[in-house]
């Protein structure tokens, strides 16, 4: 089968950074995809890591080892625009659903 | 990029009736389109996997029954929630992956605006 895990919550200050971390377990793996989804809207794709090290674009960043199963979205210079629920994501063994994670809610303070 | 839309965006109902979701994908033409379920403060939880011009692959415990899915065609699929109840109430969001150059490599998915779904 396969599982994701990242914190159900994470709160931070405006003009702060924040890394969202997510760890998974899949049969194969294809990449992991970040998603964000602000309360009663859609979601909407940030970024996907299929190979190791660091993707940035913007703002947002994201990092994948695989090694260790492992990834994270890194946030700077939080807006309050940000606060949202983010989702870290794979593909289903086979390369073509997608499997998300629980979510983690962002809270973006003043 | 790829848009997707979804209609109704909202719909309240009775008990017992059943509702149709129809999600269309605008500038592109989806094979495949997906049906997510998600509760309050929770994550989206596939439904099943819309094929067009074959019958849809459900996800485990998922009734296929009583969500009856068509993809009668490449720009359209439709969710009809069949003799909705009050739990299934629920925010309910359709997908689609892009299968150009590019958005594929990215499985990059694109999602409906959803339709929230409150069954009396």
């Amino acid at each position: 089968g396969q599982s994701l895990e990242q914190p159900s919550e994470v709160t931070a200050v405006e003009g702060a950074i924040v890394q969202i971390n997510c760890t998974y377990q899949t049969s194969g793996f294809y990449g992991l995809s970040w998603y964000q989804q602000h309360d009663g809207g859609a979601p909407t794709f940030l970024s996907y890591n299929a190979l190791d090290g660091l993707e940035e674009t913007g703002r947002f960043s994201s990092f994948l080892s695989r090694s260790d199963s492992y990834g994270y979205l890194l946030l700077q210079e939080l807006q309050m625009k940000d606060s949202a629920s983010y989702f870290c994501a794979v593909p289903h063994t086979g390369g073509f659903k997608t499997i998300f994670g629980a979510g983690t809610r962002l809270f973006v303070k003043a | 990029g790829a848009v997707v839309s979804q209609h109704p965006s909202w719909v309240i109902c009775k008990s017992g009736t059943s509702v149709k979701i129809e999600c269309r994908s605008l500038d592109f033409q989806a094979t495949t389109m997906f049906w997510y379920r998600q509760f309050p403060k929770q994550s989206l939880m596939l439904m099943a996997t819309s094929n067009e011009g074959s019958k849809a692959t459900y996800e485990q415990g998922v009734e296929k029954d009583k969500f009856l899915i068509n993809h009668a065609s490449l720009t359209l699929s439709t969710l009809t929630v069949t003799s909705a109840h009050p739990e299934d109430s629920s925010f309910y969001i359709c997908s689609a992956r892009v299968t150009r150059s590019g958005l594929a490599e990215k499985n990059e998915q694109f999602f409906g605006p959803g339709t929230r779904l409150t069954v009396l």
